[in-house]
């Protein structure tokens, strides 16, 4: 079956600490995004990437970092520089266009939490 | 920039009532519009979506119509389940900018039975 995949679903981390989240597609899409989900908030956009080797900072990057070394993974680290880190993080991927209209398909999520 | 206001919730209904939650969107240009669902614990599913003015969305039940002049995409479904108890999410797709989407806040539907 075709889909996104993440891991972990739950993962706990010290202050200080980087933690890098996985997110695996096998949809042969070119973008990929993550995105961060706090309560009652809407998804807000971390980073995306349209090709390989290639990524933008979306609108809350500071304290995040990606790679995109392969087509199928962008692995998302949370830095110790962020200072708000538990959230759920949502990776999501689409074909590439320029209309606008191509929907994005996400993956299960993974919930971090900063003890 | 662009954005989208949703109705604040969390909205109760009993079953088979009817559903509106509503989304109006600013955006320069012509935008395509999407309804997301999120059950608990999951990623987001895409529900529905527009791609022009006038344009109807729908699916299982649920149905919203591209509306340029009220700059609106309002969700509707005409009796809803306890199974559709999920967070919607209404977003806009910036074309030209990756495909990069700009989601409202998310409305929680709790239906009873």
């Amino acid at each position: 079956d075709g889909g996104i995949t993440q891991s972990p679903k739950y993962l706990f981390r010290k202050e200080g600490q980087n933690v890098t989240l996985s997110c695996e597609q096998n949809l042969n899409h070119d973008a990929m995004y993550w995105y961060r989900q706090d309560p009652g908030q809407g998804l807000r956009l971390i980073y995306y990437s349209q090709i390989v080797n290639d990524f933008q900072k979306g609108d809350i990057a500071e304290g995040y970092s990606v790679s995109r070394e392969k087509k199928e993974s962008f692995p998302l680290t949370v830095t110790s520089a962020q200072k708000n880190p538990t959230a759920f993080y949502l990776c999501a991927s689409s074909i590439l266009g320029t209309s606008g209209n191509n929907e994005q398909f996400f993956g299960p999520g993974t919930r971090l939490t900063v003890l | 920039g662009n954005s989208v206001t949703q109705m604040e919730g969390p909205v109760t209904l009993s079953e088979e009532a009817f559903l509106t939650i509503n989304c109006t969107y600013t955006a320069t240009g012509y935008p395509s519009l999407f309804w997301y669902v999120q059950y608990p614990g999951e990623g987001l599913q895409l529900l529905l979506k527009a791609t022009k003015a006038d344009d109807k969305g729908s699916n299982k039940g649920f149905e919203a119509t591209y509306r340029k002049e009220t700059t609106s995409f309002h969700l509707e479904k005409g009796s809803v389940q306890v199974s559709d108890s999920a967070v919607y999410f209404c977003a806009l797709s910036e074309r030209g900018y990756g495909n990069k989407l700009v989601f409202g806040a998310g409305t929680i539907l709790r239906v009873k039975s």
